[in-house]
């Protein structure tokens, strides 16, 4: 069975300094791992996604994810923070012995402060 | 581009009420698929139609019907509503298969059951 686990529901950073949300996944086989942010009030919006290729993947927004297999975790970071970056943040698994359904992580609050 | 487009975006029902979400997409996205959001839950999928005349159970279907009218369009009834159907919810759709995690997503139809 699939699952992600999102270590911190909220967390607060200074403008310009960096980001790191962090994401722990279980699955039974070789998974896909996906981010996605949602701005207040707006639907989900495909930030990154790793399929099985380069372990250090780079999304949007100059965000970044690395899969790490022998820590099974697929952290979020970006260098410098900036208030547009405040959302929330999903951490998403996929797997086929669950026929490919994407599995959300409970999500992590992004707030930036001046 | 209008990309995914949901209505209503709010509603408020009394328990034992019908309503249907709709939902319409303009690019021409073979799969479509329905989400609830609930605080602290993540997303957790209703239903959802891998091609036009084809709908498949998710998660959560229970107290939910849809239909695929055709390709662009994806409704969501609730037939006797509850207040534990207080949700936002979130159609989405996708170009290529699930497993790529590339879903589109609406901005959301906030449901509250009196």
């Amino acid at each position: 069975a699939q699952s992600v686990t999102q270590l911190d529901s909220h967390v607060s950073v200074s403008e310009g300094t960096p980001v790191l949300l962090r994401c722990n996944y279980s699955s039974s086989y070789s998974p896909s791992l996906f981010w996605y942010v949602q701005h207040p009030n707006k639907g989900l919006q495909l930030l990154l996604k790793y399929t099985s290729a380069a372990t250090l993947v780079k999304g949007i927004n100059g965000f970044e994810a690395e899969f790490k297999k022998s820590e099974t975790s697929f952290h979020l970071t970006k260098p410098s923070a900036h208030m547009s970056d405040a959302a929330e943040y999903f951490c998403v698994v996929s797997e086929p012995t669950s026929g490919y359904a994407l599995n959300f992580g409970k999500g992590t609050s992004l707030l930036v402060t001046p | 581009n209008a990309g995914v487009t949901q209505t209503p975006k709010f509603q408020v029902l009394k328990t034992g009420q019908s309503m249907t979400l709709q939902c319409a997409q303009d690019m021409n996205h073979n799969s479509m698929y329905w989400y609830r959001q609930d605080p602290g839950m993540g997303l957790r999928l209703i239903y959802y139609s891998a091609s036009e005349g084809t709908t498949d159970k998710g998660e959560v279907p229970n107290g939910y019907n849809v239909s695929r009218l055709n390709k662009r369009e994806f409704s969501l009834r609730l037939e006797s509503a509850a207040p534990s159907q207080t949700s936002v919810y979130f159609c989405a759709s996708s170009r290529l298969a699930v497993s790529t995690g590339e879903l589109f997503f609406g901005e959301g139809s906030r449901l509250t059951v009196l």
